[in-house]
């Protein structure tokens, strides 16, 4: 299946301090991609949808100003957590949908607040 | 909106028996079923999909079937291996979702015995 690759897999950061992952499509051009925050034992969570030069469209109760995602291009999406704090502590994860429907995931983000 | 349920939640199997995991939908309109297999600190991997257009998909040991009438889907893994260990989740794809973006089911911790 197609690659999905995501960076970093893990990062630990300050409170306060804001923390980039980037997620990259490696060998398809995705106009939307997916990011999704997982805790524990359930499900995912959608938090947005980027769309490849325009704004991200953000689920209800995320924070668009905390969570800042950019889709500069075909290949790349990115998230960016400002100000983070303990609570934001999470595994993120990413997709990107290709053609019409089919949608595959990156390895995830691992996020430590300290 | 679209809403997926997924059932049993665990699921513990001896090695070499089958195991069935089920999904309901809601929205007639999904036309796209897709399975993921998510092992412990990794991002979900695409094991096999189905569209509605088809009844049934079969990839080596790993099946999937879908009755749009009764709206709902369900992944048949034969001779299960203990490295079929992990969280299964079944999702729909509904075109009246923006950007044709996954509705999630729960998610299936499946347990292989060896």
């Amino acid at each position: 299946g197609a690659v999905v690759s995501q960076h970093p897999s893990w990062v630990i950061c300050k409170s306060g301090t804001s923390v980039k992952i980037e997620c990259r499509s490696l060998d398809f051009q995705a106009t939307t991609m997916f990011w999704y925050r997982q805790f524990p034992k359930q499900s995912l969570m959608l938090m947005a949808t980027s769309n490849e030069g325009s704004k991200a469209t953000y689920e209800q109760g995320v924070e668009k100003d905390k969570f800042l995602i950019n889709h500069a291009s075909l290949t790349l999406s990115t998230l960016t957590v400002t100000s983070a704090h303990p609570e934001d502590s999470s595994f993120y994860i990413c997709s990107a949908r290709q053609g019409w429907d089919t949608i595959y995931f990156g390895e995830g983000s691992w996020l430590t607040v300290v | 909106g679209e809403n997926v349920e997924q059932h049993p939640s665990t699921l513990s199997v001896q090695e070499g028996d089958s195991a069935v995991i089920k999904c309901t939908y809601s929205d007639s309109a999904s036309n796209y079923f897709p399975w993921y297999k998510q092992e412990l600190g990794k991002g979900p991997q695409l094991i096999i999909d189905i569209r509605s257009n088809v009844g049934e998909k079969k990839d080596q040991r790993i099946a999937v079937t879908l009755n749009k009438t009764a709206k709902h889907f369900s992944l048949h893994i034969t001779e299960t291996q203990p490295e079929d260990s992990a969280v299964y989740f079944c999702a729909a794809s509904s075109p009246n979702n923006a950007g044709n973006m996954l509705t999630f089911g729960g998610g299936t911790r499946l347990m292989v015995k060896p």
